[in-house]
């Protein structure tokens, strides 16, 4: 069974830098692509980004270009989303996405979701 | 950058009647569409792709169609169990979602 599953809940403080994971099982890990999605409270779903888990090749939805960054660890099937500098506007539920095929293709499998709560 | 755009917002829509949503592309995305299916307090779960061809596990009540800029689901006979809120996405170019329709039962 294909399962993503999410680190769990942080609470950060503005300014401090965030690292969640999501781990893959049940298929070859590198042979498919990654996505993140946002959903901030109450409101709907924000593609931020996508990693090939094959040579780490990241692109970026121009919202979330140069505030977040995507990578992965091969050895563990495990990616990740990461910030440098959290705001208080980064409060939200964020999903890891398993692409069916290719880097163009729709999400067949997702994590549980990981909420990310800053506030001072 | 493609926009999605869905309607209605939201649709009230009795047992066993049928729900009719819409998702349009602000630029052909071909038959490069989703849809997808939220319940609260759950990740999204995927009903729909090529535009009409339904995932694993998906009942035949739902059915998807459309291409081009132009995308319908429909829900043939609604169950209780699909109150919800349904997005589209394109992934022709990027992968952006529509802004979705929440999906209430009578």
């Amino acid at each position: 069974e294909v399962q993503l599953v999410q680190s769990g809940a942080e609470v950060k403080k503005p300014g401090e830098s965030l690292r969640i994971a999501c781990k893959g099982s049940g298929y070859t890990f590198n042979r498919h692509w990654i996505s993140w999605v946002r959903q901030m409270p109450g409101k709907g779903l924000e593609w931020m980004g996508r990693i090939d888990p094959s040579d780490s090749y990241a692109n970026y939805s121009p919202s979330f270009q140069g505030h977040v960054t995507l990578s992965v660890d091969k050895s563990s099937s495990t990616a990740y989303l990461q910030w440098r500098s959290l705001k208080a506007s980064d409060t939200a539920f964020y999903y890891c996405a398993r692409h069916t095929s290719g880097y163009d293709s729709e999400f067949d499998a997702w994590g549980q979701g990981t909420l990310v709560t800053v506030s001072s | 950058e493609i926009v999605m755009t869905q309607s209605p917002a939201f649709l009230s829509v009795s047992p066993g009647e049928r729900a009719t949503l819409f998702c349009r592309a602000s630029q052909s995305v071909t038959r490069k569409l989703a849809w997808y299916q939220q319940k609260p307090g759950q990740a999204p779960r995927l009903l729909i792709y090529g535009a009409f061809t339904r995932a694993t596990g998906i009942p035949a009540r739902f059915s998807g169609s459309g291409s081009g800029t132009e995308f319908t689901l429909t829900i043939s006979s609604l169950q209780s169990e699909d109150s919800a809120v349904y997005y589209c996405q394109q992934y022709y170019s990027w992968l952006p979602f529509g802004g979705g329709t929440k999906v209430e039962i009578k």
